[in-house]
């Protein structure tokens, strides 16, 4: 079945620097792709998103790259700061999308900006 | 975005009993779904919950465990039935909203216990 791999699992970064998370897919008809921030307690908030007609998006200091052939999408985060701090999860739409839009997590990655 | 509400927020419950949680959406929504995350886990979906036709269940999970009602587009519940520890869980619900059909929002979610 569909599958999606998420790594690292945990990241530590000192303020300032760049983070870098690192998703694969494993179904290639997938065309959608959201990232979630989860802090501690709180429900996941979506963050940024692309779609498979798109190889990069950014929001100020969030990007997200698209590699379709390769199916690996990722998340960079830019001059990070403490409040940064959170577990992040990727995710892909399985299928089209319409009565088939369930999505499927990665594993989550706990990033910890130190500052 | 859809402003998204569930009931309870928590909740400590003895093996055996069954807990309905309610997702509670202000705004007519197509798509509404339910996430299991596991202590220190990611999400799993549960089911989809169709408006007038029986929930979609993902493999694992069934409806005798999990009855699922959505009597109309803004409103769902999720029952866990005949509890054990291992359920012990939050439970999610999330919407698609606004004008796209990709994006999903989560409510804040209800962490059982289950003694």
């Amino acid at each position: 079945g569909e599958n999606v791999e998420q790594h690292p699992s945990t990241l530590s970064v000192q303020e300032g620097d760049s983070a870098v998370i690192k998703c694969t897919y494993s179904d290639s008809a997938s065309n959608y792709f959201p990232w979630y921030k989860q802090e501690l307690g709180k429900r996941p908030q979506l963050i940024i998103d692309i779609r498979s007609n798109v190889g990069e998006k950014k929001d100020q200091r969030i990007a997200v790259t698209l590699n379709k052939t390769a199916k690996h999408f990722s998340l960079h985060i830019t001059e990070t700061q403490p409040e940064d701090s959170a577990v992040y999860f990727c995710a892909a739409r399985l299928g089209p999308g319409g009565a088939t839009n369930k999505l499927i997590f990665g594993t989550g990655t706990l990033l910890a900006v130190q500052p | 975005s859809a402003v998204i509400s569930q009931k309870p927020s928590r909740d400590i419950c003895q093996r055996g009993t069954s807990l309905t949680i309610q997702c509670q959406v202000d705004s007519q929504v197509t798509m509404m779904f339910w996430y299991r995350q596991q202590p220190g886990q990611s999400l799993t979906l549960i089911a989809t919950a169709n408006q007038g036709s029986e929930a979609t269940y993902e493999s694992g999970f069934v409806i005798d465990k999990f009855p699922i009602s959505r009597p109309n587009l803004t409103f769902s519940t999720l029952t866990v039935s005949n509890m054990s520890p291992e359920d012990s869980s939050i439970y999610l619900c999330s919407v698609n909203s606004g004008t796209s059909t990709d994006t999903q929002y989560f409510g804040p979610g209800t962490r059982l216990t289950v003694l």
